[in-house]
């Protein structure tokens, strides 16, 4: 079964707004992280923020935030202020507490396309 | 830092060749892991190792043999590559097992 669903394969937005890009899991682990990362088309994979089960707040990283709705098993990334160099593919992938291996285990990812 | 590093970037490899690719961290990281990603199929966790000297399987190890000598390196080896081998493989690491991990920029692997 999937853990993650990104179902926004791809969107346009327009440069200074901002956008929503949705993720929901499913898990019955009570200890989870979830994360997102920007994949560029260079190819690399690239931290942007982490936020835990038990975090009381949403996480904020500049212009990242995660809009974490936990009854709802809801992670959506928030990029305000878009820029051109935002356009990339952007993946949520979730840690569960009592998976021995560690593993990420990642969504199938929402291409992103800033335009001017 | 220079953070998480892969060698080489690009390789072509003909069917049953073996070869290694390189993964180093300079960050004292603990755990590190190998990922591949495949069109479709999302990134496939290979091995992990959660400390030198200890390694372990993941969803995807078949073909594949990694060790850990030392807490900066973890190559990973393919030992007779195959088509189905083709993808781009990403090394990961975080200073413990359930902390944040960060990737290196991948390498390229295209199997003939």
């Amino acid at each position: 079964a999937q853990k993650i669903t990104q179902t926004q394969p791809g969107m346009f937005v327009q440069e200074k707004e901002a956008v929503t890009l949705d993720c929901t899991y499913d898990t019955s682990d009570p200890s989870y992280g979830l994360f997102w990362y920007k994949q560029p088309s260079s190819g690399e994979m690239i931290f942007l923020i982490y936020q835990g089960s038990y975090d009381q707040q949403n996480a904020t990283e500049g212009r990242y935030s995660l809009n974490f709705q936990k009854a709802r098993k809801s992670a959506n990334l928030v990029i305000s202020a878009s820029q051109l160099g935002d356009s990339a593919m952007y993946f949520c992938a979730m840690r569960e507490g009592t998976d021995s291996w560690g593993k990420l285990q990642f969504g199938a990812g929402t291409q992103v396309v800033v335009t001017p | 830092n220079a953070g998480v590093t892969q060698t080489p970037k690009f390789q072509v490899l003909k069917t049953g060749q073996s070869m290694t690719l390189q993964c180093a961290q300079d960050m004292n990281h603990e755990y590190m892991s190998w990922y591949r990603q495949d069109p479709g199929m999302g990134l496939r966790l290979i091995h992990y190792s959660v400390g030198a000297g200890i390694t372990d399987q993941g969803e995807v190890p078949n073909g594949y043999n990694v060790s850990r000598s030392t807490t900066e390196d973890f190559p990973l080896r393919l030992l007779s590559a195959a088509p189905s081998q083709t993808s781009v493989y990403f090394c990961a690491s975080s200073y413990r097992i359930f902390e944040t991990q960060y990737f290196g920029p991948g390498t390229r692997l295209l199997v003939l």
